[in-house]
């Protein structure tokens, strides 16, 4: 069984100050890990993906997420908040022997103050 | 946006109305998909379909009805919806061709339904 646990729901940051949003993961072998941002209104727009490699992400929008093995984390970040990036972020796992079946998290709402 | 669309964008219906939502993908995909959203709840996988083919049922009623007539559309058929049904239903596709786990799945803008 594969599980994704966003432990915020909300997230409030000002604008310019670093935000991050924060993801934990549970797996049975090798980790594959999504980020997505939906805008009100909107379906999810794809941020980014860890396969392996390099345990920093870079992704859109500035937007960059740090895997971290020995905690099973793979928190959201950014140097410096947008007010244009309040949304609702979704963290998404799948595992290495598993096709196709993205298992998402219930997702935190950011909201960047002016 | 443009990469995958759904229409319509809203639907109100009735408890005994027929109505089928509509998605296509402009990507070249070969798999897509149909989830559920629901407020505060994690997506919920529907259907999975790859080369037309149904590859996944996540134990849906059978009031909702997926059909997959080519690789580019999908189409979800509602029937005798209750009203818990309500939600924000998302299509997305995906490259998929050999089940690779780091495929990435694209998403249009869903369909926000309204069961009476």
């Amino acid at each position: 069984a594969q599980s994704v646990a966003q432990p915020e729901d909300q997230v409030n940051v000002a604008e310019g100050n670093p935000l991050t949003v924060k993801c934990t993961y549970s797996v049975s072998g090798n980790p594959y890990l999504f980020w997505y941002v939906q805008y009100p209104n909107r379906g999810l727009q794809f941020l980014l993906k860890y396969i392996t490699g390099d345990n920093l992400v870079k992704g859109s929008y500035g937007f960059e997420a740090e895997f971290n093995k020995s905690q099973t984390s793979f928190h959201l970040k950014k140097p410096s908040a947008l007010v244009s990036d309040s949304a609702l972020y979704f963290c998404a796992v799948r595992a290495s022997g598993s096709a196709r079946q993205l298992t998402f998290g219930s997702g935190t709402q950011l909201t960047v103050l002016p | 946006e443009t990469g995958v669309t759904q229409t319509p964008r809203h639907l109100v219906m009735g408890m005994t109305n027929k109505k089928s939502l509509k998605c296509e993908q402009h990507l070249g995909h070969n798999a897509m998909y149909w989830y559920k959203q629901s407020a505060k709840k994690p997506l919920e996988l529907m259907f999975v379909y790859n080369f037309k083919e149904q590859t996944e049922n996540n134990s849906v009623p059978s009031r909702f009805s997926p059909e997959c007539p080519n690789s580019s559309h999908l189409f979800l058929h509602l029937h005798t919806l209750q009203p818990e049904d309500s939600a924000l239903y998302l299509c997305a596709s995906s490259q998929d061709a050999a089940g690779s786990p780091t495929d990435t799945q694209y998403f249009g803008p869903g369909t926000r339904l309204t069961v009476l």
